[in-house]
């Protein structure tokens, strides 16, 4: 079935780097890739929608200078959070989809934990 | 916009039955998921429906819609300790072909 790689699982960083963190769909094109940020115990909020080789639709109140999106190919979308900081913190998950013919089909890498310290 | 609610939290002993709800408010939906999240894990998709279907069923998993009332539920039969976990529904609407999901059900399964 369809497989999507995220990395990396978990990353520490200092307040006020940047951090880069990858979703890879394995076998098979994506149309869109989604990016969620979900809190503990609390569902997942998405941030924004990307589509390959265009410029990435955010979500009402999440900044776009700060989440920077890029969608170079069918199969890679990149979320660098810059400038972290200590409010950044929290499990971020890519969603990558694709027609089945049928319905969307939505496949969920396994989520990136980031603290920023 | 879309709310999509589900109760926080079920507990239910190994071998029964567990049905898990959810209410959501946009009429236009057009398909409904149920995802499972284990902890410190991204979501595996369990099973899907098509609005125009009443019920669907999927080896120990059975889901449920009633559009008139904007209310799906999944059953899981002979609940397992495997199955602990937390369970999101989600509804896909609209031409973005966004997802919204539920607030998730903690669903714990005792012995």
């Amino acid at each position: 079935g369809a497989v999507v790689s995220q990395h990396p699982s978990r990353v520490i960083c200092k307040s006020g780097t940047s951090v880069k963190i990858e979703c890879r769909s394995l076998d098979f094109q994506a149309t869109t890739m989604f990016w969620y940020r979900q809190f503990p115990k609390q569902s997942l909020m998405l941030m924004a929608t990307s589509n390959e080789g265009s410029k990435a639709t955010y979500e009402q109140g999440v900044e776009k200078d700060k989440f920077l999106i890029n969608h170079a190919s069918l199969t890679l979308s990149t979320l660098t959070v810059t400038s972290a900081h200590p409010e950044d913190s929290s499990f971020y998950i890519c969603s990558a989809s694709s027609w089945t013919g049928s319905t969307y089909g939505y496949t969920f890498g396994s989520g990136t934990r980031l603290t920023v310290v | 916009g879309e709310d999509v609610e589900q109760s926080l939290f079920l507990s239910v002993r190994e071998g029964d039955s567990s049905v898990i709800n959810c209410t959501y408010t946009d009429s236009s939906s057009t398909y409904l998921y149920w995802y499972k999240q284990e902890p410190g894990a991204g979501l595996q998709l369990l099973t899907y429906i098509f609005s125009n279907m009443d019920m669907k069923q999927d080896q120990r998993l059975t889901v449920l819609l009633n559009k008139k009332d904007k209310h799906l539920s999944l059953r899981i039969a002979d609940t397992q300790t495997g199955d602990s976990a937390i369970y999101f529904c989600a509804d896909l609407t609209g031409t973005a072909s966004k997802l919204t999901f539920g607030t998730g059900t903690r669903l714990q399964v005792t012995l």
